[in-house]
């Protein structure tokens, strides 16, 4: 079957880094997105992977492996408006995106 | 505001009754998606559409049906509500349905069947 495993809650004080993990195993491999998702509010694109390596934007960056099926989320500088869910979502060989349930990420002053 | 609007914001419905969700984009995307999101659990695909005229099943269509009629609406009808229904629906949309296709989401509609 097809699965996206990420943790369910990470800790962080604010300035500090924090890295989110992402592993999957699905059939076939169309790219790996990144959203962020406010409480009570839609998903936002942050990132997108598709070959191997990190990609930096400002104080986020996200890095894909294809052969260990593993990506993170790296957060720089971490302030109080970080504090939301971070969905890992992979494009299977359909194009369709299987989503992982998010990781919820507490900022703490 | 180019985006997606989604109504109504949240739902209070009885079990067995007939609700229609609404989605309208006016950014001339091609493809548009539903999806539910419940606690403790990733988003799950209802019906994706990836040209008007077009429709397809994701992976919980049961008790769902879609149309597309045209490029800008894709609403979302529960035949008759049970209360597994009850959940927060998104409606998406991207340009096309390709590999690097970015979903911009709608604010969603949160519905509880009771």
């Amino acid at each position: 079957g097809q699965n996206i495993d990420q943790p369910t809650e990470m800790t962080a004080t604010e300035g500090a880094i924090v890295q989110i993990n992402c592993t999957y195993q699905t059939s076939g491999f169309n790219g790996l997105f990144w959203y962020q998702q406010h409480a009570g509010e839609a998903p936002t694109f942050l990132s997108y992977n598709v070959l191997d390596g990190l990609e930096e934007k400002g104080r986020f960056s996200s890095f894909l492996s294809r052969s260990k099926g593993y990506s993170y989320l790296l957060l720089k500088e971490l302030q109080m408006k970080d504090s939301a869910s971070y969905l890992c979502a992979v494009g299977d060989s359909n194009y369709q995106l299987i989503w992982g349930a998010g990781t919820k990420l507490i900022i703490k002053p | 505001i180019a985006g997606i609007t989604q109504a109504p914001t949240s739902q209070i419905l009885a079990a067995g009754r007939r609700m229609t969700l609404r989605c309208t984009q006016d950014m001339r995307h091609n493809a548009m998606y539903w999806y539910r999101q419940d606690l403790g659990l990733g988003l799950r695909l209802i019906h994706y559409s990836n040209t008007a005229g077009t429709t397809g099943k994701g992976e919980v269509p049961d008790g769902y049906s879609v149309s597309r009629a045209n490029t800008d609406d894709f609403p979302l009808t529960l035949a008759s509500a049970v209360p597994s229904q009850t959940s927060v629906y998104f409606c998406a949309s991207s340009l096309d349905n390709s590999g690097a296709n970015v979903l911009t989401f709608g604010a969603g509609s949160r519905l509880t069947v009771l």
